[in-house]
């Protein structure tokens, strides 16, 4: 079964400090591909990033980063010099293919806080 | 473009109303999906297309039922609305791959009385 496992039920933090969100994920498959979608209190879902399993590379976005690690299936995202406006859930995915079709599975997400 | 777009934003119904929630895309998008969301359990997928005319269930099917009659819409339906179909429902779309991304619409807040 594949499956994905984010820890952090919820994460405070002050300003400007960095915070580390962690995704954990289980799979069968030797291609897959993960997902960071944030959720910000007006309560859109926003794509952030999309990584697939061949790359390991680490992928830096401005103040945001991606470490991906299959050793340790792990897919964590790091905010560097955090901001209020960082405020939102924060979900990761798995893409699994299904019966030929592919679907996300999703962690319940980490609420992150930024206070001023 | 207007992505994915969902009708109605917010509604009230009371036990054993039905209801239909739309979901349109401009992006001529293969896959589409209904999700419903709830405090501290992310998004569970309740019914997906893969295409126009097919449907499937998703993880939790129980209590609603889709249509896709054409490419660009994805109907979600409560035939008899219950107090545990309080949720969040956000439709998604996205291409016939698996590395593609999934684009969301703004969520529908139901509320079932």
């Amino acid at each position: 079964a594949q499956k994905v496992t984010q820890a952090q039920t919820e994460i405070s933090v002050v300003e400007k400090e960095d915070v580390t969100l962690d995704c954990v994920y289980e799979t069968r498959d030797t291609t897959y591909y993960l997902f960071w979608y944030k959720q910000p209190p007006s309560g859109e879902l926003v794509f952030l990033i999309r990584r697939n399993s061949f790359d390991e590379q680490n992928e830096i976005s401005g103040r945001y980063s991606w470490n991906f690690q299959k050793s340790t299936s792990s897919f964590n995202f790091t905010i560097t010099a955090s901001q209020v406006v960082d405020s939102a859930v924060y979900f990761c995915a798995l893409s699994e293919a299904k019966d030929s079709n592919y679907q996300l599975i999703w962690g319940a997400g980490t609420k992150l806080i930024i206070k001023p | 473009n207007a992505g994915v777009t969902q009708t109605p934003k917010f509604r009230v119904l009371k036990t054993g109303q039905s209801m239909t929630l739309l979901c349109a895309q401009d992006m001529n998008h293969e896959y589409m999906y209904w999700y419903r969301q709830d405090p501290g359990m992310g998004l569970r997928l309740i019914h997906y297309s893969v295409g126009e005319g097919t449907t499937a269930k998703g993880e939790v099917p129980d209590g609603y039922n889709v249509s896709r009659l054409k490419k660009q819409n994805f109907l979600l339906g409560l035939e008899s609305a219950a107090p545990s179909q309080t949720s969040v429902y956000f439709c998604a779309s996205g291409t016939r791959s698996r590395t593609d991304t999934q684009y969301f619409g703004p969520g529908t807040r139901l509320t079932v009385l």
